[in-house]
């Protein structure tokens, strides 16, 4: 069954450590999705790749943030430094056609 | 930029009841709007609508938007605690072959018993 792998589902870290979360996107999609939640910002879009190319990453602190595709079967977020204000839940996403973002079940961040 | 603003934030109603839950946008190069329900985890999708004024309907739930007025509702009929949920709205944005999805902040629904 067909589905948007996250990893890791969780991860406490502490302040100023490096991050990297990974998305193994559903096979033959081409368009993959980073969103971070919170309760206060609700679901905001990070970063978005078509066919492994970057196409709007405005979303995201570029500071600290990072996003890649190193290959069609594996994205990466990367946060470096980690602060406590990046605590919240990431999901990848990815999809085929337009309007379509099935999500991984997320990775719950937490920054002390 | 793209906006979507759900309302209301949250809901308390019995179940049977009869729920209406509200979407706004304002996106350029609108392409679809899109209703999910996120329970525990993963957002899941309920349904994509494109064209104004056709109601679409699964179970107890039905979704019609409205271009003109840059909205979007989803009802639920006869509601049951498992529809306890947040539900989240999004448009989707299509600049030429590329397409991205924003985000309202959702509606958390709970049913009580």
């Amino acid at each position: 069954d067909a589905r948007v792998t996250q990893t890791p589902r969780h991860k406490v870290t502490e302040m100023g450590q490096e991050v990297t979360m990974r998305c193994q996107p559903i096979l033959g999609h081409n368009t993959v999705f980073w969103y971070r939640q919170t309760m206060m910002q609700g679901l905001e879009l990070l970063a978005y790749f078509r066919n492994r190319a970057p196409l709007d990453d405005s979303g995201m602190p570029k500071d600290r943030f990072s996003a890649e595709m190193p290959d069609a079967t594996l994205a990466t977020l990367k946060i470096q430094p980690s602060e406590p204000r990046d605590s919240a839940v990431y999901f990848c996403a990815s999809g085929l056609r337009e309007g379509e973002a099935f999500f991984g079940q997320g990775t719950r961040l937490t920054v002390v | 930029e793209d906006k979507v603003v759900q309302s209301p934030l949250s809901l308390v109603v019995h179940e049977g009841d009869t729920v209406t839950l509200n979407c706004s946008y304002e996106v350029t190069n609108f392409r679809s709007l899109l209703w999910y329900k996120q329970e525990k985890k993963a957002p899941t999708f309920l349904f994509m609508l494109t064209s104004s004024g056709i109601e679409k309907k699964s179970g107890r739930l039905s979704s019609i938007l409205d271009k003109k007025e840059l909205f979007s509702i989803l009802n639920i009929t006869a509601t049951q605690t498992g529809d306890s949920a947040v539900y989240l709205c999004a448009v989707e944005n299509s600049g030429g072959s590329n397409y991205k999805l924003t985000f309202g902040k959702g509606t958390l629904l709970t049913v009580n018993p």
